[in-house]
């Protein structure tokens, strides 16, 4: 089945570690991006990529950082100076037009 | 830059009820625009989108948007509710100039009465 998959569902750290979520996706597709979610706000774009080896802050990037090293796979890493990094995280993917989300990762940190 | 608003972030329908959700845009270049549903604790699906092709645009479920440029909307509509409705709907635009970023709207929670 294609698809994206994130991981882990539920992730819990302490305040003043990274923690890196996973994306996965097996459509081939060439854009990535990651996205984070607060109640009664929407999506915000923390980082896309559109190409290998490439990518660009979106609207939120302080306090995070990613890679793009394979066409599959795009890494996201809170650090610790995201100032408020509990939220809701969301990959996705596209070819065209439309984008394809993965099911998210929880993250909440204490 | 392209922005989205939707109006009422919680809508309150009847089961069999029509389901209206509004979406208006702005955007300095034609747009493509879409719908999204989230349910709790998951990723979103596409519902259905406009790419300049018709209009009115029908999609999964059941819904149905119509673009309506003099109006800058895309409304989300469905005849009749069902329980299985009952979700967040996100309503986006792409910034196609931009490596078809998504703007996305706040979001407007669905509860579907029986």
């Amino acid at each position: 089945d294609g698809g994206i998959t994130q991981s882990p569902k539920y992730l819990f750290r302490k305040e003043g570690q990274n923690v890196t979520l996973s994306c996965e996706q097996n459509l081939n597709h060439d854009a990535m991006y990651w996205y984070r979610q607060d109640p009664g706000q929407g999506l915000r774009l923390i980082y896309y990529s559109q190409i290998v080896n490439d990518f660009q802050k979106g609207d939120i990037a302080e306090g995070y950082s990613v890679s793009r090293e394979k066409k599959e796979s795009f890494p996201l890493t809170v650090t610790s100076a995201q100032k408020n990094p509990t939220a809701f995280y969301l990959c996705a993917s596209s070819s065209l037009y439309e984008q394809y989300f993965g099911p998210g990762t929880r993250l909440t940190v204490t | 830059a392209q922005s989205v608003t939707q109006l009422g972030s919680h809508v309150s329908v009847s089961e069999g009820a029509l389901v209206l959700l509004r979406c208006n845009y702005s955007s300095s270049v034609p747009p493509y625009l879409f719908w999204y549903v989230q349910y709790p604790n998951q990723g979103l699906q596409l519902l259905l989108k406009y790419t300049s092709a018709a209009t009115l645009v029908k999609g999964i479920n059941g819904f149905e948007a119509e673009f309506k440029k003099s109006e800058t909307s895309f409304h989300l509509t469905k005849p009749s509710a069902h329980m299985s409705d009952a979700a967040e709907y996100f309503c986006a635009v792409s910034e196609r100039e931009y490596g078809n970023k998504l703007v996305f709207g706040a979001g407007t929670i669905l509860r579907v009465k029986s």
